[in-house]
């Protein structure tokens, strides 16, 4: 079975210091991995993946994001945090299981940046 | 392009009664999904859809059924609505490869009392 894990509910940082948003998985596999933010009273939205290459992905919005395959982990960065990117963000995972790519998401974290 | 569209944004049921959340996609995608999320819990799969007249479950499909006649629609039906169907759902798509991203409506609020 493969799982995500977002161990932080919450995440506080100061305008213009840097973030980082953590996520663990656990596959069988060579997994595909996204990061999605959410802002209130609106859809997820897409910010980066990892599919194969270079282990550290560039996404949108500044945000980048570091595969580690001997952690398990994919955590999300930013060098300098703004205001306007206090959101739910959420890790995901994809494999294929059977015919069907089973994505399997992650709790969510909250990023609060303080001004 | 308008992208994944849900209606509508926000609804209250009485317990017993029946609706439809409706969810259009003009990307010619042939993968949807049936999202819903509780606080805390993330992302809970309803029932996804592989293509026009191909649907399965997902995680939590008890007291859902969906159709798919057209590859753009993919309607999520409650029959007997009930206080643990309060939720926020969320309509995705996909073109159908796996490293492929999800596109998200902006969700329906569901409230029943």
């Amino acid at each position: 079975a493969q799982s995500v894990a977002q161990p932080e509910d919450q995440v506080n940082v100061a305008e213009g210091n840097p973030l980082t948003v953590k996520c663990t998985y656990s596959v069988s596999g060579n997994p595909y991995l996204f990061w999605y933010v959410q802002y209130p009273n609106r859809g997820l939205q897409f910010l980066l993946k990892y599919i194969t290459g270079d282990n550290l992905v560039k996404g949108s919005y500044g945000f980048e994001a570091e595969f580690n395959k001997s952690q398990t982990s994919f955590h999300l960065k930013k060098p300098s945090a703004l205001v306007s990117d206090s959101a739910l963000y959420f890790c995901a995972v994809r494999i294929r299981s059977g015919g069907y790519q089973k994505v399997t998401f992650g709790t969510g974290t909250k990023l609060q940046v303080i001004p | 392009n308008a992208g994944v569209t849900q209606t509508p944004k926000f609804r209250i049921l009485k317990i017993g009664q029946s609706m439809t959340l409706q969810c259009t996609q003009d990307m010619n995608h042939n993968y949807m999904y049936w999202y819903r999320q509780d606080p805390g819990m993330g992302l809970k799969l309803i029932y996804y859809s592989v293509g026009a007249g191909i649907t399965d479950k997902g995680e939590v499909p008890n007291g859902y059924n969906v159709s798919r006649s057209t590859t753009e629609d993919f309607p999520l039906r409650l029959e007997l609505a009930a206080p643990s169907q309060t939720s926020v759902y969320f309509c995705a798509s996909t073109p159908g490869q796996a490293q492929e991203t999800q596109y998200f409506g902006p969700g329906t609020r569901l409230l029943v009392l």
